[in-house]
């Protein structure tokens, strides 16, 4: 069985600096996608990155990125010039390609964000 | 906006009573699935239905089940219902299971 582990249950960041958030993950599985969603204050699940594990390149959205280390199955985020609104909780998720219709998300516990003005 | 709709928003009722939740997916979006948000479990994935059929499942209870019909929406049944079961019910959409699933508002069921 797949698991997830978010090691950092609460995190603080000064507004405009440069955060990252760790994630870890085993399997045994070689083909994958991995995720981060942030849940706002809202309680709305939003995604926010997605990387294959198939791909070399790390995936980016304008300030977010990641960091993928697929040997060492570590799937951080960083994100840049930090803002009010990244203030939420942020969830890694695995999920194992099968290769057609089936499809889960497998969640780590999530790491809470402040981001301080 | 996500485009997923869920219905309704907050619900709140007794012990042993059996509720049903409603979730819309995006336009074009065959896979719906099911999850629950409670403090004790995390984020847990409860079931998932591809173009009108079952196609995993995961920590779901027996007294749960639920269904994707003809126009692709889907309801999940909560039935017999304890205070353990109260959390936040999402339901997430896409396109087939290999693309990136887009979550619902959620439900927050609430069992007093």
């Amino acid at each position: 069985a797949q698991t997830v582990t978010q090691s950092q249950p609460e995190m603080s960041v000064q507004e405009a600096e440069t955060v990252t958030l760790s994630c870890t993950y085993d399997t045994s599985e070689s083909n994958y996608y991995l995720f981060w969603y942030k849940q706002p204050p809202s309680r709305q699940m939003i995604l926010v990155i997605r990387q294959e594990a198939y791909k070399q390149q790390n995936a980016t959205e304008n300030r977010f990125s990641v960091n993928f280390q697929k040997a060492a199955k570590s799937f951080s985020l960083k994100i840049s010039d930090s803002q009010l609104g990244d203030t939420a909780m942020y969830f890694c998720a695995f999920m194992k390609n099968y290769g057609g219709s089936q499809g889960n998300l497998i969640f780590g516990k999530g790491t809470k964000l402040s981001v301080k003005p | 906006d996500s485009g997923v709709t869920q219905t309704p928003k907050h619900l709140i009722t007794a012990t042993g009573q059996r509720v049903t939740l409603r979730c819309s997916p995006r336009s074009g979006d065959l896979s719906v699935y099911w999850y629950q948000q409670s403090l004790d479990q995390g984020l847990q994935f409860l079931i998932q239905y591809y173009n009108g059929e079952e196609r995993a499942k995961g920590n779901i209870l027996e007294r749960f089940s639920a269904q994707q019909f003809p126009d692709l929406h889907s309801e999940l049944n909560l039935s017999s219902l304890e205070l353990g079961d109260s959390a936040l019910y999402f339901c997430a959409s896409s396109l087939t299971g290999e693309n990136e699933q887009f979550f619902g508002p959620g439900t927050r069921l609430t069992v007093l």
